[in-house]
């Protein structure tokens, strides 16, 4: 299995900050790479898919970035609905897996 | 838009097998170009894939359930099935339902509210 190991695995930020958080694959996964956000009680939401492509509804201030086994997530100007969990999810091989999450609280 | 809601009991005796149901709407099940799947997430903790299922009956599980596990379709009534069999206390967790395209980078897009299941007798 490809293990998805997220940075940090929690992290105080401000209105405003720009935000960064890291998911590194145990082995290379290309581009299959998507990430996450989960607001408390609800389902996850996908914000990008395949590394670095903006799902649509998606504000801008979120991107992706990496391939093969390092990955970033940026949010550039937190808004009060970003506090929440975010997840990493591979999708090149079977079990898709995912990363141990990194939940972004208020500082 | 696509909606997708899961249903089944919330509570399930230890050993007993757990039956969800996905019901989609706005969309059709019978699509070649996704699968449908299942991801589970025990109380605050992460997120665990179950299994995807295509249209056509083409399956995949993951290999950590795969003994317990059948995901089944049903296109006439456009709903899609978990089974679980020898439910642990382990297994409890939020059941969600999902949808992946079935080739190249394969995101879960749109999600279901979910489902709390609680394993005990």
């Amino acid at each position: 299995d490809i293990q998805m190991t997220q940075s940090p695995s929690s992290l105080s930020a401000s209105v405003g900050d720009r935000v960064t958080i890291t998911c590194r694959a145990s082995q290379s996964i290309s581009s299959y790479l998507n990430w996450y956000q989960q607001q408390p009680g609800k389902a996850p939401k996908l914000l990008i898919y395949a590394a670095s492509s903006l799902q649509s509804g998606v504000p801008s201030r979120f991107s992706g970035r990496g391939s093969g086994t390092d990955f970033t997530l940026t949010i550039s100007g937190l808004q009060p609905e970003d506090f929440a969990t975010y997840y990493c999810q591979q999708s090149y091989s079977n079990p898709l897996t995912f990363g141990g999450g990194t939940k972004v609280e208020i500082k | 838009q696509l909606q997708l809601q899961e249903s089944g009991p919330g509570l399930v005796k230890p050993s007993e097998t757990l039956s969800l149901t996905c019901t989609v709407s706005g969309g059709s099940i019978s699509s070649q170009s996704y699968y449908w799947v299942w991801i589970r997430q025990p109380p605050g903790k992460g997120l665990e894939w179950i299994g995807s299922i295509h249209y056509s009956g083409s399956t995949f599980y993951n290999p950590s359930l795969k003994s317990r596990v059948t995901i089944s379709v049903d296109t006439s009534k456009n709903q899609f099935s978990l089974k679980l069999s020898s439910m642990t206390a382990a297994d409890t967790a939020l059941y969600y339902c999902a949808r992946h395209p079935s080739g190249g980078s394969r995101w879960f897009d749109p999600w279901g509210q979910g489902t709390l299941v609680t394993v005990s007798s």
